[in-house]
């Protein structure tokens, strides 16, 4: 069946440093794929999305690229701040079922 | 737009009682969908309504589950006697249509003693 598959957590970064979270995922067709964001003690809410193969999601400095030959779609910030401490969660969805297939997510933690 | 909410925030109950979580989607979204958290994992989906129709129920759903939209605003899901492994985070979510994006409620912890 379709799946998600991120990058194992915990990653703490310093400041400023660069971000990359790896997500592949396995499914039929062309899905649309998603990065939501869950900060501490706060629902998901939906930080980027893509709809087709190449199409770049972008948003507070976060950036995915739809990359159908390698199926990934790589969560991406130059400089991290303390506040973009949560964990974050790739996901995909197809209009033949309609429900959001989520990865486990990844803890990011960034310190001063 | 007020956002989805839900309710309770927060519920312990004790093995073998029954619980009922409340959604509320943001008005005039025709979808709403529950998923299920458990610590360290991502969501996974329950079952989902289009208005009042429930339109699709996961295996994760057992007997002891059952969900309702009765006039296809609200929602409520209820577990009838309770176990340990129903301990987790519920989700709700909600879109105004199929396809399009979905807006994820604050979610209702339970814990089960």
């Amino acid at each position: 069946g379709d799946s998600v598959t991120q990058m194992e957590g915990p990653v703490t970064l310093s400041e400023e440093a660069f971000l990359t979270i790896n997500c592949t995922y396995t499914a039929t067709g062309y899905p649309s794929l998603f990065w939501y964001v869950q900060y501490p003690g706060e629902g998901l809410q939906l930080l980027l999305k893509a709809t087709k193969a190449d199409d770049k999601g972008s948003n507070k400095g976060f950036e995915a690229t739809y990359r159908k030959e390698t199926t990934s779609f790589h969560l991406e910030k130059g400089s991290v701040q303390v506040s973009d401490s949560a964990v974050y969660f790739c996901a995909l969805m197809k209009t033949s079922y309609d429900k959001v297939i989520f990865g486990p997510g990844t803890s990011l933690s960034v310190i001063p | 737009d007020t956002g989805v909410s839900q309710d309770p925030r927060h519920k312990i109950t004790k093995r073998g009682q029954n619980v009922t979580f409340r959604c509320d989607p943001i008005s005039e979204h025709n979808r709403l969908y529950w998923y299920r958290q458990t610590l360290g994992q991502g969501p996974e989906f329950l079952t989902y309504f289009q208005n009042e129709a429930q339109l699709e129920k996961s295996r994760l759903l057992s007997d002891r589950f059952s969900a309702e939209r009765p006039k296809g605003s609200f929602s409520t899901l209820e577990i009838q006697r309770t176990e340990q492994g129903d301990s987790a985070m519920y989700l709700c979510a909600s879109s105004l249509t199929s396809g399009d994006r979905q807006y994820f409620g604050p979610g209702t912890r339970l814990t089960v003693t």
